[in-house]
């Protein structure tokens, strides 16, 4: 079964204190692995896409990895304004749904 | 920015009543989906539509549930006879196409929040 994790399920940063979150998935096939921000009451912001192990992208304080089991977002020096819920979400070989992973609520204190 | 559009974004609705949630997803996007989340768990998928049929469903999407392309530009999502569990956000959501690396993403907006009493 198809199955996307995510830990720590909440984590409380000091301002400037770096850390990363992680997603461990198994899916058969995968074709892509996603990256969004949630806010309360607000839908999905979408941040990055990841295709292929090895592969890496930025933005910002954001940086995403993907390895064949697992996915990290690493928050370098956070900033209050970062504090959201961070969602994971897996694309399989076949079928167009995704996947999510219950998230990571991040809290950046100042 | 191009984004996805929903309408309503909070309604009350007794049990038992029909509600159409509405969205216009990114103009030139292909694919179209809608998904729920209950407050306080993960983000599930209710149904994508292409090319004027719904092309996956989860087993959410039971027959109380329908979806339409009307005109050009919306999408709705229907729940015929709603139930209290059927209290959720309701996120619709776009994609451009089905590339191997481009064009993949699924842009979501704002939601819906429904409540039934």
């Amino acid at each position: 079964e198809d199955q996307v994790t995510q830990s720590p399920e909440a984590l409380r940063l000091q301002e400037g204190e770096s850390s990363s979150l992680n997603c461990s998935y198994t899916v058969s096939g995968l074709r892509g692995l996603f990256w969004y921000r949630q806010d309360p009451g607000k839908g999905p912001e979408f941040l990055f896409t990841l295709y292929s192990a090895g592969e890496e992208k930025e933005k910002e304080r954001l940086k995403a990895t993907l390895t064949k089991k697992e996915s990290f977002l690493h928050i370098t020096a956070p900033k209050p304004e970062d504090s959201a819920t961070y969602l994971c979400a897996v694309q399989r070989g076949t079928g167009n749904q995704f996947y999510f992973g219950t998230g990571t609520s991040l809290t950046v204190i100042p | 920015e191009p984004e996805v559009t929903q309408t309503p974004s909070h309604q009350v609705t007794q049990m038992g009543q029909e509600v159409i949630l509405r969205c216009v997803p990114i103009s030139n996007h292909l694919y179209f989906y809608w998904y729920r989340q209950i407050l306080g768990q993960k983000v599930e998928f209710l149904v994508s539509f292409y090319n004027n049929e719904i092309s996956e469903k989860s087993e959410i999407f039971d027959d109380q549930f329908s979806v339409e392309r009307p005109d050009g530009s919306n999408f709705t999502l229907k729940i015929r006879s709603t139930k209290l569990e059927d209290s959720a956000m309701y996120f619709c959501a776009s994609r451009e196409k089905f590339g191997p690396l481009s064009g993949n993403t699924i842009y979501f907006g704002e939601g819906s929040w429904l409540t039934v009493v």
